[in-house]
């Protein structure tokens, strides 16, 4: 089975632009997280998308936006984009709505300049 | 709001000898508990979790261990490897929000060979 995929692995953007990032699941996973992880810090929970309807939300500005489509990839937004920005976004993927373990793919490394 | 602590932030050993990495966590209602090793450039990958009905469980050369009553729970491993060495993240979550899963910030471990 593939694992998750996230496109692009690398991103410089400047501060102001708007990005999105994208995640295939792994394949019969119809549930997934994106989480921000800035360089020596563990991954900050955005948001949860669950059969297209966001379920669960962290602590981040309406800016960060996603999307899950029908086949269960999925899209980060984000607007305005800040220094703070910069991080690796990991997209994580799971089966169904019940409470287990993600899998996580290797991210995309965003750099706001 | 919820919380996970995890300490050490870094551990180093021995080949062979055993690590143990400490978390707690805030939310009472957290109810399972993941454990995931991340390696430079990849994503976090999950290798043991621990459900609240359980106290104890083990894999091979890792274990970990889960006090409800105090918060606590713990990853041992034993006969640690050269391999062994990356960032290890606890997690902790519960049934609501979509089963969203809170990390601590990380214990980096190095194995000395």
């Amino acid at each position: 089975e593939t694992g998750v995929t996230q496109s692009p692995t690398h991103l410089i953007k400047t501060r102001g632009q708007q990005v999105t990032l994208r995640c295939s699941s792994q394949s019969g996973h119809n549930t997934v997280s994106w989480y921000q992880q800035a360089l020596g810090q563990g991954p900050q929970f955005i948001f949860q998308y669950y059969r297209e309807e966001e379920n669960g939300r962290g602590n981040f500005p309406p800016r960060f936006s996603g999307l899950q489509f029908p086949n269960y990839s999925s899209e980060l937004n984000v607007n305005a984009l800040e220094l703070d920005d910069s991080a690796l976004y990991l997209c994580a993927s799971r089966r169904g709505s019940t409470n287990y373990g993600y899998t996580f793919g290797s991210g995309t490394r965003l750099t706001v300049v | 709001g919820e919380n996970v602590e995890q300490h050490p932030s870094t551990l180093s050993v021995q080949e062979g000898d055993s690590a143990v990495i400490k978390c707690t966590y805030s939310d009472s209602a957290s109810n399972y508990f993941p454990w995931y090793k991340q390696e430079l450039g990849k994503g976090p990958q999950l290798i043991i979790d621990i459900r609240s009905n359980v106290g104890e469980k083990k894999d091979q050369r890792i274990a970990v261990t889960l006090n409800k009553t105090a918060k606590h729970f713990s990853l041992h491993i034993t006969e640690t490897q050269p391999e062994d060495s990356a960032v290890y993240f606890c997690a902790a979550s519960g049934d609501t929000g979509g089963f969203k899963t809170i990390f601590g910030a990380g214990t980096r471990l190095f194995v000395k060979a």
